[in-house]
C-alpha cells in the first residue's frame, strides 16, 4: 500500500516556465487537495476535489490548475511559474473533507519547487 | 491573522527529558483538534486527534490536551527520542475547512 505518491520531489524551474506536479493516491480516497507549505506559515490550500470529476478553489488558488478525471490521480498545474511560487507542495487524501477519522489526512512526501 | 497560534517557534531538549508544546485556537464553531508530527522532507503525519468532549488523547511517549473553553491544546512529549526531532503541527477543524498552524519544530539532541 504506496499511500499518496508525489513526483517529481525536487524541481526548478525558469520564471515563465510550466509544469505540473502528480499526485496518486491508492486508497480509494473521494477528498484530495493540495496545499503548499512556507516558512512561518502553516499549510495553505490550494485546490482541492471531492470526488472524480469535482474541484473547486481553496485559500491561494491564483497561478495553479487541477483536474480530477480518475479517484487515484491529482495533478497541479502551474501555468506560467512565478518566484513567489518558490514552496514546498504537498498533496493529500481523506476519506473525507475534514480528514476526520483515526488517519486523518495522508500526505505525500512533498516536492520542493524552486522558481528562478 | 492565523486562527492557530502555535509556541515556541522552536526548542531544543536533551534526550530523555519532557518537553510542551502549545497550540491556541480562535476557530469557531469547533470541531476536532489534530497534532501532526512532520519529519524534515516528509509529509505530515497524524499522531492524536481530539473531540469537543475529550480533554486528554495518548499515542505511545505524546499525550495531547485539549480545553475547549479556553481554547487551548498542549502536545507533551515524555522521554524524548532523536526519532522525536521533527516539526509538530496543530490543525483545527470546524464543520468546513481546517486550519494549521505554523508548527513547532522540535530537536532532540544526545
Amino acid at each position: 500500500n504506496a499511500g499518496v505518491t508525489q513526483t517529481p520531489k525536487f524541481q526548478v524551474l525558469k520564471t515563465g516556465q510550466s509544469m505540473t506536479l502528480q499526485c496518486a493516491q491508492d486508497m480509494n480516497h473521494e477528498y484530495m487537495s493540495w496545499y503548499r507549505q512556507d516558512p512561518g506559515m502553516g499549510l495553505r490550500l490550494i485546490h482541492y476535489s471531492v470526488g472524480a470529476g469535482i474541484t473547486d478553489q481553496g485559500e491561494v488558488p491564483n497561478g495553479y490548475n487541477v483536474s480530477r478525471s480518475t479517484t487515484e490521480d491529482f495533478p497541479l498545474r502551474l501555468l506560467s511559474a512565478a518566484p513567489s511560487q518558490t514552496s514546498v507542495y504537498f498533496c493529500a487524501s481523506s476519506y473525507s473533507n475534514l480528514g476526520t477519522g483515526e488517519y486523518g489526512y495522508t500526505f505525500g512526501s512533498g516536492t520542493r519547487l524552486t522558481v528562478v | 491573522k492565523n486562527q492557530v497560534e502555535q509556541s515556541p517557534q522552536s526548542l531544543i531538549i536533551l534526550e530523555g527529558k519532557n518537553c510542551t508544546l502549545q497550540c491556541n485556537y480562535t476557530v469557531s464553531p469547533f470541531s476536532n483538534l489534530r497534532w501532526y508530527k512532520q519529519d524534515t522532507g516528509r509529509g505530515p503525519v497524524s499522531l492524536t486527534i481530539m473531540t469537543f468532549s475529550e480533554n486528554t488523547k495518548s499515542n505511545g511517549r505524546y499525550t495531547a490536551t485539549l480545553d475547549a473553553d479556553t481554547k487551548q491544546s498542549s502536545l507533551h512529549i515524555t522521554a524524548s527520542q532523536l526519532s522525536d526531532s521533527a516539526s509538530y503541527i496543530c490543525v483545527v477543524s470546524n464543520d468546513y475547512k481546517l486550519s494549521f498552524g505554523a508548527g513547532t519544530t522540535v530537536t532532540v539532541r544526545a
